[in-house]
């Protein structure tokens, strides 16, 4: 078993339609990064949260530490969100490693 | 602020024949990582750095496999002799000290080995 997991691992939706992706982790960890990846390859760093939740425009990041669960939302989503969404945490015992999901590749249609 | 730069941002190659990319993280930041990510794949990480030493190279396959940070700026990552399955993105980030600090990534080499 993976120490992230993510769901769904692909997601097609309509646009203007709220998006949810989430993120299941195993280990204790000091941060939970949410990444965007986007065709050409480079990776963005959309949200870093340890707690509580974070908003970024028509981006949401939350995280329940107790439950060792994060989600990533998508309000009125876009075609241009479409993308390859990563979930990476930074466990405690980790000297600042990452640890990556296999990422969630998200369509949105016109 | 300059990203991260890799070069070259693609690559094909043969197999068994050697391959190198290039990584010059952000200015000031200590922290240099190697990831490989295969299609359809999270990224795995290969190597990480701080300054110029090796914090964990466990993922690394070392028969194969090498990389360098010599004045703890700039990094090398070499594949020789290179096989199908290195087919990747290899994608490098860099960071300041701190558990807490975020990562910047750069565009990845795209590496195909027929």
């Amino acid at each position: 078993k993976n120490e992230v997991e993510q769901s769904p691992q692909n997601l097609t939706a309509q646009e203007g339609e709220f998006i949810t992706i989430n993120c299941s982790y195993s280990v204790g960890i000091s941060a939970l990064h949410w990444l965007q990846q986007h065709p050409g390859g480079g990776i963005v760093s959309l949200f870093m949260l340890s707690s509580g939740k974070k908003k970024h425009g028509r981006l949401i990041a939350t995280i329940n530490i107790q439950e060792k669960h994060s989600s990533l939302h998508i309000t009125a989503s876009h075609p241009r969100d479409s993308a390859v969404y990563i979930c990476a945490v930074r466990p405690i015992q980790g000297a600042q490693k990452l640890v990556f999901g296999q990422g969630t590749r998200l369509t949105i249609n016109p | 602020e300059a990203g991260v730069a890799q070069s070259p941002r693609y690559k094909i190659i043969e197999k068994r024949q050697s391959v190198a990319f290039w990584c010059n993280p952000i200015s000031g930041h200590a922290t240099l990582y190697w990831y490989q990510q295969i299609l359809g794949q999270g990224p795995k990480l290969l190597i990480q750095f701080q300054n110029n030493g090796v914090v964990d190279d466990s993922q690394l396959p070392k028969d194969r496999f090498s990389a360098e940070r010599l004045k703890g700026v700039d990094s090398t990552l070499k594949i020789q002799p290179a096989k199908l399955e290195d087919s990747a993105v290899y994608l490098c980030a860099s960071g300041l000290t701190g558990n807490n600090s975020p990562l910047h990534f750069g565009n990845g080499t795209r590496l195909t080995v027929t």
